[in-house]
């Protein structure tokens, strides 16, 4: 399978808990993309990494969020002291610099997501 | 600031039958790309086209095609001859040129299709 994945699928936790979720992007993609999707949403930018380099990061991204991709394969982001308001499918996204496979950089492919309930 | 309005927030038809999903979009800039992307209910969402700004010729492939037009700021989605399996949101989205320093998406809320049997 050579495309982004994502772990766990799914994660239940209790307010206050914290959490941490992996993305492995497509082998060849150095640009790594986070989003936040809520039911009845479409997708919001979290962060954006080129390599190891965390390049922008969106004002959704709170001091309790934290995202690193330490040696420019695979993401994780965590999410301190979770919040209700922190349930949502957390979705991972790749895309090559250049053109990479017939992929360009300005399309960006999906993982499955991670849905996180709060209680 | 980029936006992306998709009114239609759930279209249902019959098996067979064309649908058109609307996408209407807002940017400054002068070079930018759209995006189509279909989310089934597993959740991933799946690539379908891509289109930069300075490209207007609509595109067809297999029973999906494309109308952009940039005097009505616009990026439609038709289906033809419908089937169960396009059942799925459809979500519109807009980025702005690599020059700009940032690749994020700015995605519509979609439309979620139902194909009724």
């Amino acid at each position: 399978d050579t495309g982004v994945s994502q772990d766990p699928r799914h994660k239940i936790t209790k307010r206050g808990q914290n959490v941490t979720f992996r993305c492995d992007p497509i082998s060849e993609h150095n640009r790594l993309y986070w989003y936040r999707q809520t039911l009845g949403q479409g997708p919001e930018f979290l962060t954006y990494f080129q390599n190891e380099a965390q390049l922008e990061k969106s004002r959704l991204l709170s001091d309790r969020f934290s995202a690193e991709r330490p040696k420019g394969s695979f993401s994780t982001l965590e999410i301190q002291r979770t919040e209700q308001g922190d349930s949502a499918m957390y979705l991972c996204a790749s895309s090559p610099t250049g053109t990479s496979g017939g992929a360009s950089t300005d399309t960006q492919y999906f993982g499955p997501g991670t849905r996180l309930t709060v209680l | 600031a980029q936006k992306v309005t998709q009114a239609q927030t759930e279209i249902s038809v019959v098996e067979k039958e064309d649908v058109t999903l609307d996408c209407v979009y807002e940017t400054r800039d002068t070079t930018y790309y759209l995006f189509w992307y279909k989310q089934p209910p597993s959740g991933e969402l799946v690539f379908l086209i891509r289109r930069n700004s300075f490209d207007e010729q609509n595109e067809i492939s297999g029973r999906y095609s494309w109308n952009f037009q940039k005097s009505t700021s616009s990026f439609n989605f038709t289906i033809t001859a419908s089937q169960v399996v396009d059942s799925a949101v459809y979500f519109c989205a807009l980025s702005e040129a690599p020059g700009s320093g940032t690749y994020k998406y700015i995605f519509g809320t979609g439309t979620r299709l139902k194909v009724l049997a």
